[in-house]
């Protein structure tokens, strides 16, 4: 069936390093990508997302990119900072389904 | 703030008890989504509603039931409660309910069982 993987978290690095945040998949078909962030204590909102293949989505400084021939949407960003603290979840939809399948999250830590 | 209201923030009970959760949906909002979120089990979804009809159901247990009332707002009622119903329970909302619509989700009930 379909599915999410994420790398395991934590993830702790410092304030200005680069950020990458790996996310496959597994689909029959094409699906949409989507990626998440759990602030502390907080629900999750919609951080970015693509809807077809070679598409990038961006938002906040963070980038993701579907890449179809590896079945990824790694997350990135180029300067992190102290606020990007939080979990990250990358998930996908299939028009089939009213549900998104998401991965297990990633933990974010970044120490000033 | 994303417009969709839970509450109780906080729910404390004794196994073997009954609780219900409660979401108010964004305005203008048909769908809602409930989830369930725990340390060992990550995110997990459970039960859809679009406009007062059930629309997809995931990995809900049978003690657990949810419905969406003509004012658009939800509950989720949990029965029978178990050690390993202590969760992170999120209601999420959308526009439509094809999945493309962008959630939007509550801050959760953080739900202990004792």
């Amino acid at each position: 069936g379909d599915s999410v993987t994420q790398m395991e978290g934590p993830v702790t690095l410092s304030e200005e390093a680069f950020l990458t945040i790996n996310c496959t998949y597994t689909a029959t078909g094409y699906p949409s990508l989507f990626w998440y962030v759990q602030y502390p204590g907080e629900g999750l909102q919609l951080l970015l997302k693509a809807t077809k293949a070679d598409d990038k989505g961006s938002n906040k400084g963070f980038e993701a990119t579907y890449r179809k021939e590896t079945t990824s949407f790694h997350l990135e960003k180029g300067s992190v900072q102290v606020s990007d603290s939080a979990v990250y979840f990358c998930a996908l939809d299939m028009d089939s389904n009213y549900q998104l399948i998401w991965g297990a999250g990633t933990k974010l830590i970044i120490k000033p | 703030d994303s417009g969709v209201t839970q509450t109780p923030k906080h729910l404390i009970t004794a196994t073997g008890q009954r609780v219900t959760l409660r979401c108010s949906p964004r305005s203008g909002d048909l769908s809602v989504y409930w989830y369930q979120q725990s340390l060992d089990q990550g995110l997990q979804f459970l039960i859809q509603y679009y406009n007062g009809e059930e629309r997809a159901k995931g990995n809900i247990l049978e003690r657990f039931s949810a419905q969406q009332f003509p004012d658009l707002h939800s509950e989720l009622n949990l029965s029978s409660l178990e050690l390993g119903d202590s969760a992170l329970y999120f209601c999420a909302s959308s526009v439509g309910q094809g999945i493309k619509n962008i959630q939007y989700f509550g801050a959760g009930t953080r739900l202990s069982v004792l």
